[in-house]
């Protein structure tokens, strides 16, 4: 079974410009998980999502920060206007019933710089 | 809030044993994970403690104790490809809360 899968892996761009992060969960998986990982806060929920719908987003850091989840197979996270803070490993993750007693399993991660 | 502890680094010999310790404060609790992460990868599932006392899977053990607020995971027979960062994380209200991980070194 293929597991969470993200695209694209790394992304340079520049400051003001928008960036798109997409993620394919596991087939079946019912949440979906948004996560930020730097240095200096290591990894944080930006948001998830079950069923398709937004439960909880208060790890979003601010407005230019926004993600969807159109249908079960796919989700995104924008970021608009990005800025170099914006820079880290951006994970999707993904678990089959509920966060709390079921495991998350992780995608590759995107790698985001921001000039 | 959630506050959520463990040592920054630790090294240990191939074949050794390891353990590293997680406490935490937090405003819920449903239970504890234990993943690790190789670098430039994601976070792998290790294992998962919803009630006091020890769960063995292989060389690797995880304890849980709710009262003191503790956890710490064990890894027995240490291997080079052991060396990562080990990650304790909370859940409560099926949100995962991470610890900022200890980078485990193993020398030959």
């Amino acid at each position: 079974d293929a597991g969470v899968i993200q695209s694209p892996r790394h992304e340079v761009t520049e400051m003001g410009q928008e960036v798109t992060l997409r993620c394919k969960p596991i087939s079946g998986h019912d949440y979906l998980f948004w996560y930020r990982q730097t240095m200096m806060r290591g990894l944080e929920l930006l948001i998830y999502f079950n069923n398709n719908v937004p439960i909880d987003d208060s790890g979003m850091p601010e407005d230019r920060f926004s993600a969807k989840m159109p249908n079960a197979s796919f989700s995104t996270l924008k970021i608009q206007p990005s800025e170099p803070r914006d820079s880290a490993v951006y994970f999707c993750a993904s678990s089959l019933t509920s966060g709390s007693t079921d495991t998350q399993y992780f995608g590759p991660g995107t790698r985001l710089t921001v000039l | 809030g959630q506050n959520i502890d463990q040592p920054t680094e630790m090294t240990a010999t191939e074949g050794a044993i390891v353990q590293i310790n997680c406490t935490y404060q937090t405003s819920g609790f449903n239970g504890l994970f234990w993943y690790q992460q190789h670098a430039g990868e994601a976070p792998t599932f290790l294992s998962y403690n919803v009630l006091d006392g020890l769960e063995e899977k292989g060389r690797f053990s995880s304890f849980l104790s709710r009262s003191k607020g503790y956890s710490y995971l064990l890894l027995k027979e240490l291997q080079m490809k052991d060396s990562a960062s080990y990650l304790c994380a909370v859940t409560n209200d099926y949100k995962l809360s991470f610890g900022a991980g200890t980078t485990v070194t193993v020398r030959a």
